[in-house]
């Protein structure tokens, strides 16, 4: 099992210019997470599913739209990406979504918007 | 406002001896406390957890205490290794939350030295 992945692990972006973020999961998880953690900030939530097809807000939702075509896969998208969104991303899944159950998390991608 | 906080930036310690680390939390809802553990340029990774119907829960060398008077945890590790040096996340949940969503602490940076 390869766990967690994540794609690409580093990117570079100007003010404006649009990209996504993948995660791909190979343990069947039903939950899937994505957070940003900022210097010196713990893990926020930007955006969650609960299942394929599902999408929820998280904490920190501006600026960010989320997709769960497939169970295995959560893209985050920037539409216009801006400053303020230069942060380490990190996607997480979980299987049931249960308080009690690990989240297992990916690498990250650094994301730099210059 | 944060509801989960970790006062200590950083903590050294001397290899062999017990590393604590502390954390706070003031939504009275969370019932269900985790410790994560990352390293630089990896994803964080499951530590330890404990359920507020205990006050303490251990693994090994790792030893999480609740005290929910005082909405207060703390993670000891005994006797404390240079691999062990890595940021410490603190996370709380609402059992029985569906989502599983966790709201973490800033992170504690443990440096074990030789």
């Amino acid at each position: 099992n390869a766990g967690v992945t994540q794609t690409p692990k580093f990117r570079v972006l100007k003010t404006g210019q649009s990209m996504t973020l993948l995660c791909a999961q190979d343990m069947n998880h039903e939950y899937m997470y994505w957070y940003r953690q900022d210097p010196g900030m713990g893990l926020r939530l930007i955006h969650y599913s609960v299942g394929e097809g599902t999408t929820a807000k998280g904490e920190v939702p501006d600026g960010y739209n989320v997709s769960r075509l497939k169970k295995q896969n959560f893209l985050l998208g920037l539409e216009s990406a801006a400053p303020s969104q230069t942060s380490v991303y990190f996607c997480a899944s979980v299987l049931a979504g249960g308080s009690t159950d690990t989240q297992y998390f990916g690498p990250g991608t650094r994301l730099t918007v210059l | 406002d944060q509801q989960v906080k970790q006062n200590s930036p950083s903590l050294s310690v001397q290899e062999g001896r017990i590393s604590i680390l502390n954390c706070d939390y003031t939504n009275s809802m969370f019932d269900y406390f985790l410790w994560y553990k990352k390293y630089p340029a990896e994803g964080p990774t499951f530590l330890i957890s404990i359920s507020s119907i205990k006050d303490k829960n251990e693994d090994g060398r790792f030893t999480v205490f609740l005290n929910k008077s005082a909405k207060h945890l703390s993670l000891h590790i005994v006797p404390s290794q240079p691999g062990d040096s890595a940021v410490y996340f603190c996370a709380a949940s609402v059992y029985g939350g569906s989502q599983g969503n966790l709201i973490f602490g800033k992170g504690t940076k443990l440096s074990v030295k030789p």
